[in-house]
């Protein structure tokens, strides 16, 4: 599994567009880059995921670079309630599809 | 629908005792996997069950043990609990390709276990 690295934390203003930066830069052909956030006490929430194409839905983009070394997770319209701590993690597709978290980056929205 | 349902909620044990957590996975899952994750750090894999069996494990030692029910329920046994097991331990399901695959994996809210 590729290791990622993330910004150990970061800001954002209520309202404003929250960028999160990924760097996966040994990831593999078969691995897709998954992004799951984890809010105080709770378990982590499944948010987007993409191989090489930039994604889109209703909580979230994904934009990856096209050598597919780096990442990045962007929320439109930040809310108090995105403060979270947002994992990026490289994962194989096939087979157990077991998820490997690093320290994640903590993202407070301030109002 | 429940969801990832994992009790108890929380849970305190002595040192040398063994403990039992237990999960139900979300209605159509049937691929369970625990995690474990210690104050401050991200969540650890400790194996994944799939059709009653063990399909692949993390660095964690025997005393890690689990089990899957033919529901896809399951069960994380801790033998031998040491100081350093208390943490918060997670479960998450999944469907496989074989079984109308979804790209996601959803956690339960975690058992919180203490070890003293």
């Amino acid at each position: 599994d590729a290791k990622t690295t993330q910004p150990p934390s970061m800001d954002c203003a209520e309202g404003r567009a929250a960028n999160l930066p990924c760097n996966h830069s040994t990831i593999s052909g078969n691995e897709y880059v998954y992004w799951y956030r984890q809010i105080h006490s709770q378990g982590p929430q499944y948010i987007i995921h993409g191989l090489k194409n930039n994604e889109t839905n209703e909580m979230a983009s994904l934009i990856i670079t096209e050598d597919r070394k780096s990442s990045t997770l962007i929320l439109p319209h930040a809310t108090l309630r995105d403060t979270a701590v947002y994992y990026c993690i490289a994962a194989q597709i096939q087979g157990a599809q077991k998820l490997v978290f690093g320290q994640g980056t903590r993202l407070t929205i301030n109002p | 629908d429940a969801g990832v349902t994992q009790s108890p909620t929380h849970l305190i044990k002595t040192r040398g005792q063994q403990v039992t957590l237990r999960c139900s996975p979300k209605s159509g899952h049937d691929t369970v996997s625990w995690y474990q994750q210690a104050l401050g750090q991200g969540p650890q894999f400790i194996f994944q069950y799939y059709e009653e069996e063990e399909r692949q494990r993390g660095n964690f030692p025997d005393r890690f043990s689990g089990h899957q029910f033919p529901n896809y329920s399951s069960e994380l046994n801790v033998n031998a609990l040491l100081l350093g097991d208390s943490a918060l331990y997670l479960c998450a399901s999944s469907s496989l390709p074989s079984s109308g695959f979804r790209w996601e994996q959803y956690f339960g809210p975690g058992t919180r276990l203490t070890v003293t």
